[in-house]
């Protein structure tokens, strides 16, 4: 069974500082997608960033990238120029490929604290 | 694009009684969709998932004729809470995709059973 692990329950960052979220998972296909989730007080779950894990390439969208290295199975989170909007719970998710249905498989996910 | 609504954001209910959420996709039709709990502070635990015109899939230790799925239609999936009791107070949100692997999320539902 597929799982995903990460292991900061917290963290906390300065306002305009850099912070990497871990996650690490446990599957045996070749093929999959990874996210990260941002869940802020409102408990809206917000996706962040998408990783194919066929391309090498690590994903980037603005602030947020990820470091992606496969054959540790390791997804982490890097968030640049923090700012206060970026304090939320932060999950890692694997898509489960069940039939025609992906269930999402989420991590315990860490909460994010963003200092001014 | 791909907004998941739900209703009601927030219900509050006498112990015994039933309590329905709706979950709806308003600019796509959803082939699946899922229904989750949530615990402050916890992660999203996945309770169902459900297939228009299908009977839902329930995970491991969620019972089923407590918590109903509907799906009727692409659109529409509902969640009632048969005979509601304190512990079922949680937090529930939907999800909704098309044949694929990314799930777009409603905002939840803040569920308080008296």
């Amino acid at each position: 069974a597929q799982t995903v692990t990460q292991s900061q329950p917290e963290m906390s960052v300065q306002e305009a500082e850099t912070v990497t979220l871990s996650c690490t998972y446990d599957t045996s296909e070749s093929d999959y997608y990874l996210f990260w989730y941002k869940q802020p007080p409102s408990r809206q779950m917000i996706l962040v960033i998408r990783q194919e894990a066929y391309k090498q390439q690590n994903a980037t969208e603005n602030r947020f990238s990820v470091n992606f290295q496969k054959a540790a199975k390791s997804f982490s989170l890097k968030i640049s120029d923090s700012q206060l909007g970026d304090a939320a719970m932060y999950f890692c998710a694997y898509p489960n490929s069940g039939g025609s249905n992906y269930k999402l498989t989420f991590g315990k996910g860490t909460l994010l604290t963003v200092n001014p | 694009g791909a907004v998941v609504s739900q209703h009601p954001s927030w219900v509050i209910c006498k112990s015994g009684t039933s309590v329905k959420i709706e979950c709806r996709s308003l600019d796509f039709q959803a082939t699946t969709m899922f229904w989750y709990r949530q615990f402050p502070k916890q992660s999203l635990m996945l309770m169902a998932t459900s297939n228009e015109g299908s009977k839902a899939t329930y995970e491991q230790g969620v019972e089923k004729d407590k918590f109903l799925i509907n799906h009727a239609s692409l659109t529409l999936s509902t969640l009632t809470v048969t005979s509601a009791h304190p512990e079922d107070s949680s937090f529930y949100i939907c999800s909704a995709s098309v044949a694929g692997y990314e799930q777009f999320f409603g905002p939840g539902t803040r569920l308080t059973v008296l």
